[in-house]
């Protein structure tokens, strides 16, 4: 059974950097087949896709969000990471890492994260 | 980017009673790449229907998912206590999209 974990910081302050990590254990991220993605939710609002990451490391991100999103990958490891830059309040939510099954052009979430909350406030 | 609307908003139903949800886009969705999930509060989106119609892995059969091109349906037959709930749908698209969410509630 695979399962992810989100960690980071709970609380970023304005103008910095937002960085997270997604475990992935029951399957290795090397194996291929599957696009590695961070999905974010605002409070009591609906689901908005950041980006994705293949085990090779190629990526693709949100059109909306790609001029401050990097996500990155550690096959070692087993991990994957979400680099947010320039936060306002208005990247408040919760993150939730998800393994994206299907091909690079088309895919749903098969496994998610529980999800971890972030708050941008000085 | 494919926009995903779903009706009715909120939805007030007893136990035992059908459950009906829309999800319409703004544009005709290939293949029928369209799948459904459950949010319970304070979890993670759970997959319940892929590919338009297909039920994913322990999924119970009271759950059912129908449509193409730009509606679709997600229906449950019969609700269980557990399903009261709030659902979504998503496009597969290179760039995803959620519609904003139905939520299941106890009439």
């Amino acid at each position: 059974q695979v399962q992810l974990q989100e960690s980071g910081p709970g609380l970023v302050k304005p103008s910095q950097t937002l960085s997270l990590t997604c475990t992935v254990s029951g399957g290795s991220i090397s194996s291929g087949g599957y696009y590695w993605s961070w999905i974010r939710q605002h409070p009591g609002k609906g689901l908005e896709w950041i980006g994705y990451i293949y085990y090779s490391g190629s990526t693709y991100y949100n059109p909306s969000l790609k001029s401050r999103v990097t996500i990155s990958v550690d096959t070692s490891k087993n991990q994957f990471s979400l680099k947010l830059s320039s936060v306002t309040a208005a990247d408040t939510a919760v993150y939730y890492c998800a393994r994206g099954y299907g091909s690079s052009w088309e895919y749903y979430f098969d496994y998610w994260g529980q999800g971890t909350l972030v708050t941008v406030s000085s | 980017e494919i926009v995903l609307t779903q009706s009715p908003g909120t939805l007030s139903l007893s136990p035992g009673e059908r459950a009906t949800l829309s999800c319409r886009a703004s544009q005709s969705v290939s293949s029928s790449y369209l799948a459904w999930y459950q949010q319970k509060p304070g979890q993670a989106p759970r997959l319940l229907i892929y590919g338009a119609s297909s039920r994913a892995t322990g999924i119970p059969d009271r759950f059912s998912g129908s449509g193409s091109g730009t509606d679709f349906t997600l229906t449950i037959s019969r609700l269980e206590p557990e399903d009261f709930a709030v659902y979504y749908c998503q496009q597969y698209g290179s760039s995803p999209t959620f519609g904003q969410g139905t939520k299941v509630e106890i009439k």
